[in-house]
């Protein structure tokens, strides 16, 4: 069973472009999450989809980051422009969630952001 | 909020020795679900165990257990018989179970293994 796929794995980028790091979630879930890791604030949650919908992006830094997810299969996380401060690295997560109660979340091996 | 707090930086365990890595955390909620995930090198998060605050009995998975206590608000994990790959950043992590979905993690505890 393939687990939660990442790509790119690496990213290196100058400040200024524009970065799309992409997940597959696991076949079946309905639960997609986007969490950035740093040094400073440890584990974050940036952008929570359910069934496809994005039900809390309360987490997403600013104006310059955004996320879609088209279809049950892929989610996309976009910087633009990116910055020196979002290098990092960004997981994906997903779960089956039946509806009352959150179900464990499973992590893709992540992307390693630099922003030079 | 809820938070989460794991006290110890780092650990050191020698191979085939039983290590405990702490955990508390704060929360007014009565369900809830807690969780170690494992950090590796490869910076691959995994799950180690969960344990349902609803039930008394604490989580086994093998070489790993929970001493889950609830009034305390205590989450700790014991790895026994450790070994080489055990060495890892260990995450404690709360979700609240009514309406939570975001994991709250602590800060982690990194885990080194002696031969």
């Amino acid at each position: 069973d393939a687990g939660v796929i990442q790509s790119p794995r690496h990213e290196v980028t100058e400040m200024g472009q524009e970065v799309t790091l992409r997940c597959k979630p696991i076949s079946g879930h309905n639960s997609l999450f986007w969490y950035r890791q740093t040094m400073m604030r440890g584990l974050e949650l940036l952008i929570y989809f359910n069934n496809n919908v994005p039900i809390d992006d309360s987490g997403m830094p600013e104006d310059r980051f955004s996320a879609k997810m088209p279809n049950a299969s892929f989610s996309t996380l976009k910087i633009q422009p990116s910055e020196p401060r979002d290098s990092a690295v960004y997981f994906c997560a997903s779960s089956l969630d039946g509806g009352f109660r959150p179900d464990t979340q499973y992590f893709g091996p992540g992307t390693r952001l630099t922003v030079l | 909020a809820q938070t989460v707090t794991q006290s110890q930086p780092e650990m050191s365990v020698q191979e085939a020795e039983t290590v405990t890595l702490s955990c508390t955390y704060d929360t007014s909620e009565s369900d809830y679900y807690l969780f170690w995930y494992k950090q590796p090198p490869s910076r691959q998060m995994i799950l180690v165990i969960r344990q349902e605050a609803y039930k008394q009995q604490n989580a086994t998975e093998n070489r790993f257990s929970v001493n889950f206590q609830k009034a305390a608000k205590s989450f700790s994990l014991k790895i026994s018989d450790s070994q080489l790959g055990d060495a890892a950043m260990y995450f404690c992590a709360y979700v609240n179970s009514n309406s939570g979905y975001a994991l709250n993690f602590g800060k982690g505890t990194s885990l080194l293994v002696t031969p």
